[in-house]
């Protein structure tokens, strides 16, 4: 099955500071979500995208589909952008079932 | 839209008791669901897949008999654990796929329960 990786596994920032995530795949997919769950667990929906970039506020993402990885980038961090990242990867010769990443973990600091 | 609801939010049960937890899209019509187990500062891991009128499909190592599923409608899927003991206490987390003209298949999750067997 497919292999999702994602760095770094922890992350501590300063408010205000920017952040690079990365998940590396180890097999063409036409399905990549990243996402954040909370402090109360719920998944919150940040991008659907398979490839290309895409950004939305202060988030923004990147698929290199033939490189195959993604990168999340979050600007001027917040204490509320604290909480775990997911990456993850669908493939629909797989039945569209998803692989998700080991996480990042994020703690912005006031 | 794309809203997708989880009831109960948690349950505290007791050693051999039966426990159901729901899971809704509130917005759309969703025939394929996905059932995810949590542990602890763990990643999500599938459980299975629910087919709307069809049995579920399980990954390796999950119990089907444990782990009862069934998805009765389009907006609707159960999962129901079966004399529930306390390895099973676990955040569970339910998902729905929205097709999009067949070419974006976007996953929306629910707010998950927490599962706690004593």
């Amino acid at each position: 099955g497919i292999q999702v990786e994602q760095s770094p596994p922890d992350l501590i920032l300063q408010e205000g500071a920017n952040s690079t995530l990365r998940c590396n795949f180890s097999d063409s997919v036409n399905n990549l979500q990243w996402f954040h769950q909370n402090p109360w667990g719920q998944l919150i929906n940040l991008f659907y995208i398979p490839s290309g970039t895409k950004q939305n506020g202060r988030l923004s993402a990147t698929t290199v589909a033939t490189e195959r990885y993604s990168l999340l980038y979050i600007s001027s961090s917040q204490t509320t952008d604290s909480g775990v990242y997911f990456c993850a990867v669908g493939l629909r010769n797989y039945g569209q079932n998803f692989v998700f990443g080991p996480g990042t973990r994020l703690s912005v600091l006031p | 839209g794309a809203v997708v609801s989880q009831h109960p939010s948690w349950v505290i049960c007791k050693s051999g008791t039966s426990v159901k937890i729901e899971c809704r899209s509130l917005d759309f019509q969703a025939t394929t669901m996905f059932w995810y187990r949590q542990f602890p500062k763990k990643s999500l891991m599938l459980m299975a897949t629910s087919n709307e009128g069809s049995k579920a499909t399980y990954e390796q190592g999950v119990e089907k008999d444990k782990f009862l599923i069934n998805h009765a409608s389009l907006t609707l899927s159960t999962l129901t654990v079966t004399s529930a003991h306390p390895e099973d206490s676990s955040f569970y987390i339910c998902s729905a796929r929205r097709p999009w003209r067949e070419v974006r298949d976007e996953q929306f999750f629910g707010p998950g329960t927490r599962l706690t067997v004593l």
